[in-house]
């Protein structure tokens, strides 16, 4: 049984950048299953996907967000990360890190982490 | 793309069953077969709940269905239980290069 876990700042100040990591456990992120995925949801609002890493390096974005995002990961140490750069409040939000299968469906989540973006 | 369309809000009563849908265009919903549903609680994490258009995973109840037509996919929640209550999110891949939309999700009421 996969287990995924968030972790990283609580607070991060506006034009800066937010940087998290996921730590998985039950199942490697070198496996060819899963695309290893952010997801966002900011308070009281529906789900944002952000981009998603394969076990090749390849990466996959949200358009929107292609600009300021970048994943990566640690494949000796089984995480993978996000960077945000460029914050304002709007990237004020619930962080989630999954399990993308083919054609996307999340089938794994972390519990999530709330990352504020206030000076 | 722009997210799916969901209704905000949908009700039963127990035992009753409830639709909600999911409207996206040909370039998503309409092109694959890759629509997705989740049930999220409050403070919790979403919970997959159908793939691949009408696939339940594991332990998910058989009360829960879904289907898609068109650039419409559905869910279907039968027998409604007070457990039920909660939101629910659509999502579907929309090609390579934005390979996941999700819909503004729905609120079901079991009242």
């Amino acid at each position: 049984q996969l287990q995924l876990q968030e972790s990283g700042p609580g607070l991060v100040k506006p034009s800066e950048t937010l940087s998290l990591i996921c730590t998985v456990s039950g199942g490697s992120i070198s496996s060819s299953t899963y695309y290893w995925a952010w997801i966002r949801q900011p308070p009281g609002k529906g789900l944002e996907w952000i981009g998603s890493i394969y076990y090749s390096g390849s990466t996959y974005f949200n358009p929107s967000l292609m600009s300021r995002a970048t994943i990566s990961r640690e494949t000796s140490k089984n995480k993978f990360s996000l960077k945000l750069s460029s914050v304002t409040a709007a990237d004020t939000a619930v962080y989630y890190c999954g399990t993308n299968l083919v054609g996307g469906a999340t089938e794994y989540w972390g519990q999530g982490t709330l990352v504020t973006v206030s000076s | 793309q722009s997210a799916l369309t969901q209704p905000p809000s949908a009700s039963g009563s127990p035992g009753q069953s409830v639709t909600i849908s999911c409207t996206g265009t040909s370039s998503d919903v309409g092109k694959y077969n890759y629509v997705s549903w989740y049930q999220q609680h409050p403070g919790k994490a979403p919970k997959l709940i159908i793939s691949e258009v009408s696939k339940r995973p594991s332990g998910v109840p058989d009360r829960f269905s879904a289907s898609k037509s068109g650039n419409t996919a559905s869910l279907t929640v039968s027998g409604l239980q007070t457990e039920d209550e909660a939101d629910y999110y659509c999502s579907s891949f929309a090609g390579s290069n934005n390979p996941v939309i999700f819909g503004g999700g729905t609120k079901l009421t079991v009242l």
